[in-house]
């Protein structure tokens, strides 16, 4: 079965700089999570998308913004980077707002601040 | 405000010894959702199970089961003759409800298990 696809799974930055993270939903899966894990951490809700809108904001900086496109795939913009960005980015997909959805996780992407 | 407290930071036991995990959430919602995630080495995370808040029923699958309480506000993950295979750190989740409809997931801090050889 199609899981949620992340790219890159790798990602090294320097300070200051922008990265932009994708992620490419499981098929017919409308809704679209975005988390971050840090080191030893567990997993911090950052944004979601409904059928391309956004309906959820949790901690995300405002150096962070994140869009849904027509193909329902999302990109999460990172701006001037900081150290304490370094984490695992996780995106995560379910299906419509009947009821509470299993969110399935990709694989994540690994950015690193140097 | 929703919360999730996995008290057990890591757990070490040996191969084929019975573990629980345990997992106790607060919540205003009367209608939520609970989930146990497993997180190996390789870092991704592996949907386990799902439980509604009108579903009391335990539920066995294979060598997992899980026991939810209600009046305790806990639910417990129990892996029968643990493997090696079973080492990962395992997360418990609450739904939490958006003005919009759709729904986050508040995580557990996770419990590292490590099953020895």
């Amino acid at each position: 079965a199609a899981g949620v696809i992340q790219s890159p799974r790798h990602l090294i930055k320097e300070k200051r700089e922008t990265a932009t993270l994708k992620c490419y939903p499981i098929p017919r899966h409308d809704t679209v999570y975005w988390y971050q894990q840090g080191p030893g951490q567990d997993p911090q809700f950052l944004i979601s998308f409904y059928e391309k809108m956004q309906s959820d904001k949790g901690s995300i900086p405002d150096r962070f913004s994140a869009q849904q496109f027509s193909d329902y795939h999302s990109e999460l913009n990172m701006s001037s980077l900081e150290l304490g960005d370094s984490a695992l980015y996780f995106c995560a997909s379910s299906s419509g707002l009947a009821g509470v959805d299993t969110q399935y996780f990709g694989p994540g992407t690994r950015l690193t601040v140097l | 405000a929703q919360k999730v407290t996995q008290a057990q930071t890591e757990i070490s036991v040996v191969e084929k010894e019975d573990v629980t995990l345990d997992c106790v959430y607060e919540t205003r919602d009367t209608t939520y959702y609970l989930f146990w995630y497993k997180q190996p080495p390789s870092g991704e995370l592996v949907f386990l199970i799902r439980r509604n808040s009108f579903d009391e029923q335990n539920e066995i699958s294979g060598r997992y089961s899980w026991n939810f309480q209600k009046s305790t506000s806990s639910f417990n993950f129990t892996i029968t003759a643990s493997q090696v295979v079973d080492s990962a750190v395992y997360f418990c989740a609450l739904s939490e409800a958006a003005t919009s409809g759709t729904y986050k997931y508040i995580f557990g801090t996770g419990t590292r298990l490590k099953v020895l050889a």
